[in-house]
């Protein structure tokens, strides 16, 4: 039972560096979501995406870019990593909005250093 | 916009204590409300859940209720073990049912001592 599976767990990067994190979930969840979680703020969102094909911009998305391919893949692109995008990222996938009570599920994070 | 507040932490009580989580947000009507566990070096699970007006949700000893006439949530557990330790999290949906879904409070890093 793997639910949302994010990898990797940790990474340090030096400036201007690019990657990809990757997230990945067996619950045949159509809306999934990417959050970064700094110290004291919460989680804020950065993209999310209703199904295959369908991405749009979440609080925070200057910096990242996504794509999702299949309903189970929701990768997360940095391009030119800057200091600023320090931090701890989670991916999270749900079979609705939230407005019924539909809870999401979230992946164990990646922690980012950006140096 | 929709919004949460919860008290700022860290809290610490000690072990069987009674705890009181504050909650309140800000929605112009009648949001799904949830409660969000962080335990160390995981991400978010699921406490518990309200729908509605009135609701109680619960789960592993904690209650929260759904009030409307003071737009809290409040999360309550009658005794506190030292594995309760933990950041909890308050959350609202999306009254227009939009994707971006949850609207989440900053965390209350809770502390139990033995």
């Amino acid at each position: 039972n793997a639910g949302v599976t994010q990898t990797p767990k940790f990474r340090i990067l030096k400036i201007g560096q690019s990657m990809t994190l990757q997230c990945a979930q067996d619950m045949n969840h159509n809306y999934m979501y990417w959050y970064r979680q700094d110290p004291g703020m919460g989680l804020k969102l950065i993209y999310y995406s209703v199904g295959a094909g369908i991405t749009d911009k979440g609080e925070v998305p200057n910096g990242y870019n996504v794509s999702r391919s299949t309903t189970e893949d929701f990768p997360l692109r940095l391009e030119l990593a800057a200091p600023s995008q320090t931090s701890v990222y989670f991916c999270a996938s749900s079979d609705g909005t939230g407005k019924f009570g539909q809870p999401q599920h979230f992946g164990d994070g990646t922690r980012l250093s950006i140096l | 916009g929709d919004s949460v507040t919860q008290m700022e932490g860290p809290v610490t009580l000690s072990e069987e204590a009674f705890l009181t989580i504050n909650c309140t947000y800000t929605a112009t009507g009648y949001p799904s409300l949830f409660w969000y566990v962080q335990y160390p070096g995981e991400g978010l699970q699921l406490l518990l859940k309200a729908t509605k007006a009135d609701d109680k949700g619960s789960n592993k000893g904690f209650e929260a209720t759904y009030r409307k006439e003071t737009t809290s949530f409040h999360l309550e557990k009658g005794s506190v073990q030292v594995s309760d330790s933990a950041v909890y999290f308050c959350a609202l949906s999306d009254l227009g049912g939009g994707a971006d879904g949850l609207t989440f409070g900053k965390g209350t890093h809770l502390i139990i001592q033995p």
